[in-house]
């Protein structure tokens, strides 16, 4: 059965440095998101990224993030100038496009801390 | 926006028994409800969902119920087993707004043997 995965698993950065965070969706979708989950917390929507432009982002998606799609399969997540509250894991996940057929995929995370 | 609230935060049953777990959403325009389960140091895989033209949806120990007018929906474990311990989360989303999930706080469910 086909699945997002996503690299690293776990990312280990000082404060002020850049980190970029990989993800391959499901081959055949579309639409493509990156979610944060603090630890304890609740799954929050960061992006969602469609035809190669950003179709909505949240509060928390300011200038210090960005995705990009640089190739057919990787979908990536940049933080530019990481802070300790970054410290969180990330989710990348996909879906289909199709109408009705909304069911996001989700990958199994990249474990961020910033020291 | 969308609104999703979760309870309980935390469940605990004696394997076998069953457990519920329910959400309410605020925009009554949503019409997707998927619930996800996320075992320790995983993602959230979707394990069912539905839609609002439907009341209750069922797959084998799991269910779920919707009520449109209450705006609120529900997932049933029947028989529960130690390996269905795990954070659940329900989730919402609008029509204008497909691709966008908002999800509850989750619930961690502890099936004890």
């Amino acid at each position: 059965e086909p699945e997002v995965t996503q690299t690293p698993s776990h990312q280990v950065t000082q404060m002020g440095q850049e980190v970029i965070l990989r993800c391959v969706p499901i081959s055949n979708h579309l639409y493509f998101y990156w979610y944060r989950q603090i630890l304890g917390q609740k799954v929050e929507f960061l992006v969602s990224f469609y035809n190669n432009e950003i179709s909505e982002k949240s509060e928390i998606f300011d200038d210090q993030f960005s995705v990009e799609r640089p190739d057919g399969s990787n979908f990536t997540l940049k933080i530019r100038s990481t802070k300790l509250e970054d410290s969180a894991m990330y989710f990348c996940a996909s879906s289909s496009g199709v109408a009705n057929q909304e069911t996001q995929y989700f990958g199994p995370g990249t474990r961020l801390l910033v020291l | 926006g969308e609104n999703v609230e979760q309870h309980p935060s935390t469940l605990s049953v004696q394997e076998g028994d069953s457990a519920v777990i329910k959400c309410t959403y605020s925009d009554s325009a949503s019409n997707y409800f998927p619930w996800y389960k996320q075992e320790l140091g995983k993602g959230p895989q979707l394990i069912i969902d539905i839609r609002s033209n439907v009341g209750e949806k069922k797959d084998q120990r799991i269910a779920v119920t919707l009520n449109k007018t209450a705006k609120h929906f529900s997932l049933h474990i029947t028989e529960t087993q130690p390996e269905d311990s795990a954070v659940y989360f329900c989730a919402a989303t609008p029509p204008y707004n497909f691709n966008k999930f908002y999800f509850g706080s989750g619930t961690k469910l502890n099936v004890k043997p």
